[in-house]
């Protein structure tokens, strides 16, 4: 099965505490991203990466950081400095740039709650 | 003002009415709109995917782009209880955007049996 997966599905961490979510491909897509998504606000854009090895800042990246490492990973470390850190995070990939094709898929999310 | 402006709703409509969800944007290049559906607590589903103006139809879905008027809307037919979602505009402008998407606030539609 073709898809994208993220672990895991809750997390609760204390204020002050770095934490990495996952997020894995196994589309053979190029370009992956990093949102969150808050109450009446839509999806914001976090990261997001074309290639191995390159990656650039969204509207929101303050207080968050990103690798890409391999082709179907993209984690996201949610820092200390990242003020309202609870929310749903959510996961996306798309196609070669070159195809034309500029649809996203998304994984299931992850709910971070920081108390 | 906000790039896309999508009507939050919340809708509710009786089982087998045909429902309107729409989107406006100010950005002229934005050539590429999709819809997505979002349950409470998953991701995002990828319902529709169209370019430049026309209509596309898939099933119970069509969705229609109205570049000139930069309004695009996703109907749906015969609305079932299991079509109770978050209903999400998406748009981009292709080229060197580097598939960057840009998002509605979504539309939360309830359909009662």
């Amino acid at each position: 099965d073709g898809g994208i997966t993220q672990s895991p599905k809750y997390l609760f961490r204390k204020e002050g505490q770095n934490v990495t979510l996952s997020c894995e491909q196994n589309l053979n897509h190029d370009a992956m991203y990093w949102y969150r998504q808050d109450p009446g606000q839509g999806l914001r854009l976090i990261y997001y990466s074309q290639i191995v090895n390159d990656f650039q800042k969204g509207d929101i990246a303050e207080g968050y950081s990103v690798s890409r490492e391999k082709k179907e990973s993209f984690p996201l470390t949610v820092t200390s400095a990242q003020k309202n850190p609870t929310a749903f995070y959510l996961c996306a990939s798309s196609p070669n740039l070159g195809t034309g094709s500029y649809e996203q898929y998304f994984g299931p999310g992850t709910r971070l709650t920081v108390t | 003002q906000k790039e896309v402006e999508q009507d939050p709703g919340p809708l509710s409509v009786p089982e087998g009415a045909i429902v309107s969800l729409n989107c406006t944007y100010s950005n002229s290049a934005f050539q590429y709109f999709m819809w997505y559906r979002q349950y409470s607590r998953k991701g995002p589903e990828l319902l529709m995917y169209t370019y430049s103006s026309g209509n596309k139809e898939d099933g119970r879905f069509t969705a229609q782009v109205d570049k000139s008027s930069k309004y695009i809307s996703l109907f749906i037919r015969d609305s079932q209880p299991s079509d109770s979602a978050t209903y999400l505009c998406a748009m981009s402008p292709g080229g060197t955007s580097y598939g960057k998407l840009t998002f509605g606030q979504g539309t939360i539609l309830t359909v009662h049996p």
